[in-house]
């Protein structure tokens, strides 16, 4: 089945413990993306990644930190959480760039204390 | 910048009812424009795409028209069932499909 997988689900932590959701697809796609969803701003874009070692900002990349090693997985990294990063975060993946079907992940729900 | 703006929510109809969402877009070059459906508790889903001028999208009995004079691509389907309440939304994206902009997004409730 294809499919993107997010972990962990929900996540409560405390402000400069350094965290990572992990983001996997099994689709073999080039393109995958990281996003954040507050009410009222619809989903914001923090990073992308075109293929392995290839990276490039959103609109909101600050505070976080990515990496594609591996072409199934792109990790997120928040190395000092701030409270303003709590969100609700999708990982995306997708064949080509963006031009074709993005897959969404089930999310993960962030709070930083 | 780029940016898209979507109609405030929620919208609440009968089933049956002709449904209408709003969304209108700034882009500095030709963008590709989508409609994304999340229901509750999961992920976004891709409902339709239009990649040009007067292309119109189509899927499960939504549509959507790439309006260049009027920068709108509005959502519509001609009779809601209550299984379509979800939140809707729109989103753009450039020429290079890298960066994409979403709209706020619109719940929509369907009453039985």
């Amino acid at each position: 089945e294809a499919q993107v997988t997010q972990n962990p689900r929900y996540l409560i932590t405390v402000t400069g413990k350094k965290l990572t959701v992990t983001c996997s697809q099994n689709m073999n796609h080039e393109y995958m993306s990281w996003y954040r969803q507050d009410p009222g701003l619809g989903l914001r874009q923090i990073y992308y990644s075109m293929n392995v070692e290839v990276t490039d900002k959103g609109d909101v990349p600050e505070g976080y930190k990515v990496s594609r090693k591996e072409k199934r997985n792109f990790p997120l990294i928040l190395e000092s959480p701030s409270p303003n990063q709590t969100s609700l975060y999708f990982c995306a993946s997708s064949s080509t760039g963006g031009k074709n079907i993005q897959y969404f992940g089930a999310g993960t729900r962030l709070s930083v204390l | 910048g780029d940016s898209v703006t979507q109609m405030e929510g929620p919208v609440t109809l009968s089933e049956e009812a002709f449904l209408t969402i709003n969304c209108t877009y700034t882009a500095t070059g030709y963008p590709s424009l989508f409609w994304y459906v999340q229901y509750p508790g999961e992920g976004l889903q891709l409902l339709l795409k239009a990649t040009k001028a007067d292309d119109k999208g189509s899927n499960k009995g939504f549509e959507a028209t790439y309006r260049k004079e009027t920068t709108s691509f509005h959502l519509e389907k001609g009779s809601v069932q209550v299984s379509d309440s979800a939140v809707y939304f729109c989103a753009l994206s450039e020429d290079n499909f890298n960066k994409f902009y979403f709209g706020s997004g619109t719940k929509l409730n369907v009453k039985p």
